[in-house]
């Protein structure tokens, strides 16, 4: 079993519309929860990060968190073309440490003009 | 501007070449990452570095060096030895190696190497 599960999608979704993007992890552990972008051919950028449970906004963007379920999901309202992109979850057991980085595949996201 | 630069942006090799994949930051970054993307399998670490001139394997190192004698520069050769070494390959850096902090990593735009 992989640390980190993300369903590859495809998804397709039209603009305006909500979009749920999830993973799973098996390990209890992970505290540190990010959430990259990844346009097409280019290097994934940083969205969001949240630390244990919870939720946290930034403008469009929601992370959630539920270590109960071991489940962590980003919500895009009203989503734009320009959100077409793969987006990767992250995690990390603690603060420091460099080698302890686990990502999921990604989701392949198109938003429909 | 700050950032993480990596080149060439495409690259391509013969097989039994070496080839050293470019990156640099600039962001006073002590902890530098190399990874490797291929379709459906996620980012896998090759190799990282948390200080200068320390660096240590990642899950997948077999076939590939690095070093790291500047604290902006982690350059990455693919060896010969390296099997499938057809792939895109992203350069990260995060601000605290060692010491305890958020540790977020921010990568560069990528180097895609193929071999011919």
């Amino acid at each position: 079993q992989k640390e980190v599960e993300q369903d590859p999608g495809p998804l397709s979704v039209p603009e305006g519309a909500i979009v749920s993007l999830n993973c799973t992890y098996s390990n209890s552990a992970f505290q540190y929860f990010m959430w990259y972008r990844q346009y097409s051919r280019k290097g994934p950028e940083l969205l969001m990060y949240t630390y244990s449970s919870g939720n946290k906004e930034d403008g469009r963007f929601t992370a959630q968190v539920d270590k109960s379920s071991k489940y962590i999901s980003l919500f895009i309202r009203d989503s734009q073309p320009s959100d077409s992109a793969t987006y990767l979850c992250a995690m990390k057991r603690t603060m420091s440490g460099a080698n302890n980085l686990f990502f999921g595949t990604g989701t392949r996201l198109t938003v429909i003009p | 501007d700050g950032g993480i630069t990596q080149s060439p942006k495409y690259l391509f090799r013969k097989e039994g070449q070496n080839v050293t994949l470019s990156c640099e930051q600039n962001l006073n970054h002590d902890a530098m990452y190399w990874y490797r993307q291929d379709p459906g399998q996620g980012l896998r670490l090759i190799y990282y570095s948390q200080i200068v001139n320390d660096f240590q394997k990642g899950d997948i190192a077999e076939g590939y060096s690095v070093s790291r004698e500047k604290k902006e520069s982690f350059p990455l050769t693919v060896t010969s030895a390296q099997k499938n070494p057809t792939a895109f390959y992203l350069c990260a850096s995060s601000p605290t190696g060692l010491a305890g902090g958020p540790d977020t990593q921010y990568f560069g735009p990528g180097t895609r190497l193929t071999v011919l």
